[in-house]
């Protein structure tokens, strides 16, 4: 069965630097979530879109911008890199407004690393 | 607003004996709550949910887990632990909107042989 596909797996990048994240959620899933989890840390909750709208934001640094597109993948830009963006970040797809129902599908992650 | 909490950052059971993991969690609202497992640089699988439908969950690997209201809690068990168990697990509760899912902080589950 089709997953959440998230590329890269790894980037590294270097201080200042700029960074794109894409997320291609599982077919017919409207809804994109967006997680950071340092390392030792539980996920935190970034940005979320439903129907390519934003839907809700949480802790999302004004550095990092994020969209959903036509054919609802995500981007998630990251600029001005700092060395505290190192983490992993997850790509979660769900269904609709009964997103509890259905479940959420996590994406395998991009590692960030930045230099 | 809803909350997860873990109760026990880290547990650690002989291969053969019965997990327990806690979670208790504060919600307005009859909650959805799910376990989420994480081995060591992989992603997360969802192990199990309960969404009001019946009140004992049966998940995957022989996990479930019992939503009780009274106590606020969904703890995660299984009857005998298997070495392939050890990883992160998490309990996550889903905000009333449906626009974010809540984690807790985890619980990293140890196996001795």
């Amino acid at each position: 069965a089709a997953g959440v596909i998230q590329s890269p797996r790894h980037l590294i990048k270097e201080k200042r630097e700029t960074a794109t994240l894409k997320c291609y959620p599982i077919p017919r899933h409207d809804t994109v979530y967006w997680y950071q989890q340092g390392p030792g840390q539980d996920p935190q909750f970034l940005i979320s879109f439903y129907e390519k709208m934003q839907s809700d934001k949480g802790s999302i640094p004004d550095r990092f911008s994020a969209q959903q597109f036509s054919d609802y993948h995500s981007e998630l830009n990251m600029s001005s890199l700092e060395l505290g963006d190192s983490a992993l970040y997850f790509c979660a797809s769900s269904l609709g407004r009964d997103s509890r129902f259905y479940g959420y599908t996590f994406g395998s992650g991009t590692r960030l690393t930045v230099v | 607003a809803q909350s997860v909490t873990q109760l026990d950052s880290h547990v650690s059971v002989s291969e053969g004996t019965p997990v327990l993991l806690r979670c208790n969690y504060s919600s307005s609202y009859s909650p959805s709550l799910f376990w989420y497992v994480q081995h060591p640089n992989k992603g997360l699988q969802l192990l199990l949910k309960y969404t009001s439908a019946a009140t004992l969950v049966k998940g995957i690997n022989g996990f479930e887990a019992e939503f009780k209201k009274s106590e606020t809690s969904f703890h995660l068990t299984k009857p005998s632990a298997h070495m392939s168990d050890a990883a992160e697990y998490f309990c996550v509760v889903a905000t009333d909107r449906d626009d974010k899912i809540i984690f807790g902080k985890g619980t990293r589950l140890h196996i001795l042989p």
